[in-house]
């Protein structure tokens, strides 16, 4: 069965604390992805990976930066955590098949005090 | 510029009514992909149907149907015989990128499905 698994479901970090979020897929999948979800919003792309060691900016990256150096790991760090990154994070990984759906993991809600 | 647009903040349906949530989209491109996935409260993101843009009839899966009128740019999810377990988030997304497989998505519906 499809798995993609993210690390923490829920984590509370302090303003200026680095924050790591790690997604692992067991899917051998090539793209993997990280999105936010808030409220009104929807999902917003913040980076994607094609490849090991590969990595793209999404529609913010402002903030955020990402790891790949294992094809099934994609990671996802805040450098310095704002408040104003208190979100759901979303990792997902392409499925490779005709219709191209993305597999998701339950997410990662994050809260910065 | 690439986007998808969802109105509905929320609805309201009867169980056993059919209910349909709107998605208009926007691109230049000929050669799009639309996608319909549901997010119950537990979190996860379910995909649930798929729509091609040269597919000459609209999808269906199951009690899902996407009516896809495309002079429109609309991609509206219908789900016949709604049950209480339909109740959840629904995103409507459109692949922009199809190397990247890179996807969009609306803002969300909250359906609510009273019994």
């Amino acid at each position: 069965d499809v798995k993609v698994t993210q690390s923490s479901r829920y984590l509370v970090k302090r303003t200026g604390e680095k924050v790591f979020l790690e997604c692992v897929q067991d899917m051998d999948h090539e793209n993997m992805f990280w999105y936010r979800q808030d409220p009104g919003l929807g999902l917003r792309l913040i980076y994607f990976s094609y490849d090991v060691k590969m990595k793209e900016k999404g529609d913010i990256p402002e903030g955020y930066s990402v790891s790949r150096e294992k094809k099934e790991r994609f990671s996802l760090i805040l450098e310095s955590a704002s408040t104003n990154q208190t979100s759901m994070y979303l990792c997902a990984s392409y499925s490779g098949t005709n219709t191209g759906e993305l597999f998701f993991g339950e997410g990662s809600r994050l809260t910065v005090l | 510029a690439q986007k998808i647009t969802q109105t509905q903040p929320g609805m309201f349906v009867q169980e056993k009514e059919a209910v349909t949530l709107d998605c208009t989209y926007d691109t230049s491109d000929p050669s799009y992909g639309l996608f319909w996935y549901k997010q119950p409260s537990s979190g996860e993101m379910i995909f649930l149907i798929y729509q091609g843009s040269y597919d000459q009839q609209n999808a269906t899966e199951g009690r899902y149907s996407l009516n896809f009128q495309k002079a429109k740019k609309s991609a509206n999810l219908v789900i016949s015989a709604s049950q209480l377990g339909d109740s959840a988030m629904y995103f409507c997304a459109m692949r922009v990128d199809q190397g990247a497989q890179r996807l969009v998505f609306g803002q969300g519906t909250r359906l609510t499905i009273n019994p």
